[in-house]
């Protein structure tokens, strides 16, 4: 059975860069019939979609994110992790790692349980 | 960007039929899928490719897509099905995942 779990900070300074892991067990980041995508979820709000990688490094982001964030990989820990720069009280969410599969019809099939970061000094 | 429209509340008496929409241009042409997540939980799958169930998810889940809408039908409605349920397409164009607002389904 797939399990992601999330891991990092629950607390992160306005202006610092929140930064967040998540670990995949069960199945490997390496496979090339999946994308790997973030998610979060602002208190009370909708789901928002962050950005993906591929095993190869290829990603993609939300526009509304693009500058401030970064996905990256590692193979060899089976691991992917989330890089969101120059934060504020609206980047305060419960973030989601998950996996996605499904080409040009991708659905996340399988979650993480989600970690709460607060932006907050 | 491609917009997923759907109701915020939907209502529903035990036993009845609860039907959430999601409305998009063009959705029909797109596949569809579902979560569903219940309070303090992560999302769960319920539907994919627009009318798909996988492992574990009741039959009283079902959806469809056609049009510029795409429903998910909830049959014999119970009380745990109470959750926000929203939906989700993958925009090819800019290969972006994109959400619906989500519904909050309420049992009565």
């Amino acid at each position: 059975q797939v399990q992601l779990q999330e891991s990092g900070p629950g607390l992160v300074n306005p202006s610092e860069t929140l930064s967040l892991t998540c670990t995949v067990s069960g199945g490997s980041v390496s496979s090339g019939s999946y994308h790997w995508s973030w998610i979060r979820q602002s208190p009370g709000k909708g789901l928002e979609w962050i950005g993906y990688i591929f095993y190869s490094g290829s990603t993609n982001y939300n526009p509304s994110l693009k500058s401030r964030v970064t996905i990256s990989v590692d193979t060899s820990k089976s691991q992917f992790s989330l890089k969101l720069s120059s934060v504020t009280a609206a980047d305060t969410a419960v973030y989601y790692c998950a996996r996605a599969r499904g080409g040009f019809y991708r659905h996340f099939d399988y979650w993480g349980q989600g970690t709460l970061v607060t932006v907050s000094s | 960007s491609y917009v997923l429209t759907q109701p915020p509340s939907v209502s529903v008496a035990p036993g009845k039929t609860a039907l959430i929409t999601c409305g998009g241009n063009n959705i029909g042409t797109k596949s569809v899928h579902w979560y569903q997540q219940k309070a303090g939980q992560a999302p769960v799958l319920v539907i994919y490719y627009d009318s798909d169930r996988p492992s574990g998810i009741p039959e009283r889940f079902s959806g469809s897509n056609s049009g510029n809408t795409a429903t998910l039908t909830i049959s014999r409605v119970e009380a745990g099905d109470e959750a926000d349920y929203y939906c989700q397409v993958w925009d090819s164009s800019s290969d972006q995942g994109v959400f619906g607002g989500g519904t909050k389904l309420t049992v009565l």
